[in-house]
C-alpha cells in the first residue's frame, strides 16, 4: 500500500460547481498536510498548509483533515475555470532533519469548464 | 523576489552524454530536494540536502548525483544519461522549521 493514495481522475466540473479532492493515507506519524496546485508547464505551488487536524478556510478554499480516518480534504466553492490545474496533496511527520521529507499524492487533473 | 531558479529549462540529450541541472534559491533555505515528475508517478524524490556540503539518497537516486557546496545551489548531476531519464525535474527548497516547500519552474529533460 502506498504511504499516500489520491484519486487518480482526471475530473471535470462545470464552472461554479463545488469540488471535492481527496488523499488517503497509512502513515499515522503524518501530522503536518499540504495541498499544492499545478498549472501546466508549472512548478508546484502551496495552496493550503494544515497541522494536524481540523479545517482551514482561505477563501473559496477549505483543507480538512481527518486524522482518525487518515484522510484529508481540500473543497474548492465556486470553482473558477481559473482553478484548472493539477491538485497534489503532501504530508509530513513531525521530525526533524534528514527524515523530515514530504511525501506527495500522485495529483489529480481538474478542468472547470466555462 | 527569484525564489527557486532552475537551469536551463529545457535540455534534449543523446543517449550516454552528461549533463548537470542547476537550482538557485535566494531565501536561505537549509533544504533542499530534488523531484522528477512523470505521468501517472507524481512526484519522486531523488536526492535532497539538508545543509551545505551535506547530501542524501531519495526515493529513486541511481543514476543521479548531486552536491551542495554552496547553501543557496543545489546540482544535480546525469553521468550517463538513458531515455528512462525523460522527465521533468523540479527542484525545491524550505527552511528547517518550516514544512512548506517553494518549488522551481522546472527542467523538461529529453533523453533520445
Amino acid at each position: 500500500q502506498k504511504e499516500v493514495e489520491q484519486d487518480p481522475g482526471p475530473l471535470s466540473v462545470p464552472e461554479g460547481a463545488i469540488v471535492s479532492l481527496n488523499c488517503t493515507y497509512s502513515n499515522s506519524a503524518f501530522q503536518y498536510f499540504m495541498w499544492y496546485r499545478q498549472y501546466s508547464r508549472k512548478g508546484p505551488e502551496l495552496l493550503m498548509y494544515t497541522y494536524s487536524s481540523g479545517n482551514k478556510e482561505d477563501g473559496r478554499f477549505t483543507a480538512q483533515v481527518d486524522k482518525s480516518s487518515k484522510y484529508i480534504s481540500l473543497f474548492i466553492r465556486d470553482s473558477q475555470p481559473s482553478d484548472s490545474a493539477t491538485y497534489l496533496c503532501a504530508m509530513s511527520e513531525p521530525r526533524t532533519g534528514a527524515n523530515s521529507k514530504l511525501t506527495f499524492g500522485k495529483g489529480i487533473t481538474l478542468s472547470v469548464r466555462p | 523576489n527569484a525564489g527557486v531558479t532552475q537551469t536551463p529549462k529545457f535540455r534534449v540529450l543523446k543517449t550516454g552524454q552528461s549533463m548537470t541541472l542547476l537550482c538557485a534559491q535566494d531565501m536561505n533555505h537549509e533544504y533542499m530536494y530534488w523531484y522528477r515528475q512523470d505521468p501517472g508517478m507524481g512526484l519522486r524524490l531523488i536526492h535532497y540536502s539538508v545543509g551545505e556540503g551535506t547530501t542524501a539518497k531519495g526515493e529513486v537516486p541511481d543514476g543521479y548525483n548531486v552536491s551542495r557546496l554552496k547553501k543557496q545551489n543545489f546540482l544535480l548531476g546525469l553521468e550517463s544519461a538513458a531515455p528512462s531519464q525523460t522527465s521533468v525535474y523540479f527542484c525545491a527548497s524550505r527552511m528547517s522549521g518550516d514544512r512548506k516547500a517553494f518549488f522551481g519552474q522546472g527542467t523538461r529533460l529529453t533523453v533520445v
